[in-house]
């Protein structure tokens, strides 16, 4: 069993839908939680950084942590077409450097 | 722009033969990262230089090498291709203890 499960998807959605992607873990030491987004044949660029548990939000851009289901959310609201990109979830413990685990990565397809 | 430069972009390779895939970054950070993404695995770390004059093993670091040049540089080695090294590889930074990493475009190489 890997580490840190994220569903592959695709993942379709009209635009100006609420998203919400999700990935789970069952490493109790990761502290660290982050969002990466990939566009086709680009590398991953960071969305959204969180520590420990709770909700940070940015824009249309919200993560929640929630560390005692071992589960973390990205939701964007009112989505684009411009938003049609995978989605990966990376962490980190406390004390392991700063090494990510990665998820494998949500395709999501906004569509006009 | 500021930022990770992996070269080349692409290259196809016969079972057997060797390459280096080059990385640089301009932003003065002290750690690099290699990784390798194949469909449905998500980004798996081959190897990492926590800063310059250091390296250590990833997850997959079986069949590569790396050279940490200077605080910029960092090179992949591919000693004798394999079709299971067909994959893209993504060049990783950030400065030491941050976890926000920035991604190069990667390098897409197909082992015949």
């Amino acid at each position: 069993q890997k580490e840190v499960e994220q569903d592959p998807g695709p993942l379709s959605v009209p635009e100006g839908a609420i998203v919400s992607l999700n990935c789970t873990y069952s490493n109790s030491a990761f502290q660290y939680f982050m969002w990466y987004r990939q566009y086709s044949r680009k590398g991953p660029e960071l969305l959204m950084y969180t520590y420990s548990s709770g909700n940070k939000e940015d824009g249309r851009f919200t993560a929640q942590v929630d560390k005692s289901s071992k589960y973390i959310s990205l939701f964007i609201r009112d989505s684009q077409p411009s938003d049609s990109a995978t989605y990966l979830c990376a962490m980190s413990g406390q004390s392991a450097g700063n090494m990510l685990t990665f998820g494998g990565g949500t395709r999501l397809m906004v569509k006009p | 722009n500021a930022g990770v430069t992996q070269t080349p972009k692409f290259q196809v390779l016969k079972t057997g033969q060797s390459m280096t895939l080059q990385c640089a970054q301009d932003m003065n950070h002290n750690s690099m990262y290699w990784y390798r993404q194949d469909p449905g695995m998500g980004l798996r770390l081959i190897y990492y230089s926590a800063s310059e004059g250091t390296t250590d093993k990833g997850e997959v670091p079986n069949g590569y090498n790396v050279s940490r040049l200077n605080k910029r540089e960092f090179s992949l080695r591919l000693e004798s291709a394999a079709p299971s090294q067909t994959s893209v590889y993504f060049c990783a930074s950030s400065e030491g203890g941050r976890r926000n990493y920035t991604f190069g475009s990667g390098t897409r190489l197909t082992v015949v």
